[in-house]
């Protein structure tokens, strides 16, 4: 069954420095996300992606935040100087469809801790 | 956007039958239900979706009444691995691309 890959699971961080979450979606989907979940938090939406440009993004993916698609399989999640609070879960999503009637599909999720 | 309301914990046993039930009385006429499922450390997976009357698949059966003011998934026979939180979203029509997840329902299994 196909599926959402997310690298690094866990990744520690110095507040202040600049990192890069990493994802490959499902190969023929053309919507991804982003979404964060703090511990014992809910699950919060911060961007959608598609055709090469944010389609939708949050009041949390401010200018700290940034996407890329850089080539055809690899979409990325930058934040450019780590806060304490951006420690979180992070799940990049994708699903074939955008709208309603779409299912999407989670990977794992990247760890971030922020110390 | 439409708000789902649905119980934050819920207590079962293995082998028992689970229905989760969710309001939404603002749901709109293009909207569809969704139920996701959360186990610890892990992304939400998709269970079910229905726009109305009954949906069943492998995993789960949801059922919409007439009105669409509520939905309840329903669960058979669980065992200790349904034990997660169980999220219903009410996609966003006109294309949005985003998934908003409230609480949750955190439905423990017990022996």
């Amino acid at each position: 069954e196909p599926e959402v890959t997310q690298t690094p699971s866990h990744q520690v961080t110095q507040m202040g420095q600049e990192v890069i979450l990493r994802c490959v979606p499902i190969s023929n989907h053309l919507y991804f996300y982003w979404y964060r979940q703090i511990l014992g938090q809910k699950v919060e939406f911060l961007v959608s992606f598609y055709n090469n440009e944010i389609s939708e993004k949050s009041e949390i993916f401010d200018d700290q935040f940034s996407v890329e698609r850089p080539d055809g399989s690899n979409f990325t999640l930058k934040i450019r100087s780590t806060k304490l609070e951006d420690s979180a879960m992070y799940f990049c999503a994708s699903s074939r469809l955008g709208g309603e009637n779409t299912e999407a599909f989670f990977g794992q999720g990247t760890r971030l801790t922020v110390v | 956007l439409a708000k789902t309301t649905q119980p934050i914990s819920m207590d079962s046993y293995e082998g028992q039958e689970v229905n989760i039930t969710c309001s939404h009385n603002n749901i709109a006429t293009n909207d569809y239900i969704t139920w996701y499922q959360q186990f610890p450390s892990q992304g939400p997976r998709f269970i079910i979706q229905g726009y109305k009357t009954k949906v069943t698949n492998e995993v789960a059966s949801l059922f919409i009444p007439a009105d669409r003011k509520s939905s309840t998934l329903s669960l058979p026979r669980v065992s200790l691995s349904d034990t997660a939180v169980y999220y219903c979203l009410v996609e966003v029509s006109g294309g949005y691309n985003k998934l908003i997840f409230g609480a949750g329902t955190r439905l423990a299994v017990h022996p």
